[in-house]
């Protein structure tokens, strides 16, 4: 299985504030990467899909980035709503693995 | 809009059986590719499978294999996830997810599952 591992596991933040999240794929997966929000008690919410690309709704304030191996997430002038949880998954080969998680606080 | 809409949340005693449903409603897409996700308390996300409801092609992931069963009926837009004997182990959230091969576009709002004697 291909593992992803995440980092920071937790990160601190302030209302304004650009944040970057790392994920890293113990093996290549060219770009089949997605990220995901999810709230406490919520479904996640998907935000990009194949590394770059923002799913339908979500605001540029994301973006993702990265090929193989080293992926980023970048959220610029937080807002208390993006205060929530966020995980990687790589979709490049069968089984599926998430990253296990990034929660992002004030 | 597409949604899946899931089935309510269910409390069962270790040993029982349990079968809960993911329904895709909205506009009449083709057909996707539906995973399962779940969510242990206070803990992240994993996939159990995913189904090809067009022919019923399954594939698990190795934690989960002989754990449980996912199924299809495609003509009424629903997949299912079964437990033959449940332990309190399975206790947690469970969430539909279509398109997990493209990288999801539409989560559902999760099925809380209780096991506990």
């Amino acid at each position: 299985d291909i593992q992803m591992t995440q980092s920071p596991s937790s990160l601190s933040a302030a209302v304004g504030d650009r944040v970057i999240i790392t994920c890293r794929a113990s093996q290549g997966i060219s770009d089949y990467l997605a990220w995901f929000q999810q709230k406490p008690g919520k479904a996640p919410k998907s935000l990009i899909y194949a590394a770059s690309r923002l799913q339908s709704g979500v605001p540029s304030k994301f973006s993702g980035s990265g090929s193989g191996t080293d992926f980023t997430l970048t959220i610029t002038s937080l807002q208390p709503e993006d205060f929530a949880t966020y995980y990687c998954q790589q979709y490049n080969s069968y089984p599926y693995t998430f990253g296990q998680g990034t929660n992002l606080e004030i | 809009e597409v949604q899946l809409v899931q089935s309510g949340a269910e409390v069962k005693k270790p040993g029982e059986s349990l079968k809960i449903s993911c329904q895709e409603s909205g506009d009449n897409s083709p057909t996707f590719w539906i995973g399962w996700v779940r969510q242990m308390p206070g803990k992240g996300l994993e996939w159990l499978g995913i189904i090809y409801p067009g022919d019923s092609t399954t594939r698990y992931s190795p934690s989960f294999q002989g754990q449980v069963t996912i199924s299809a009926d495609e003509s009424i837009r629903t997949v299912y996830l079964q437990w033959g004997s449940l332990k309190a182990s399975d206790t947690g959230v469970y969430y539909c997810a279509r398109r997990p091969d493209v990288g999801v576009d539409v989560w559902g709002q999760g099925t809380t599952v209780t096991v506990s004697s």
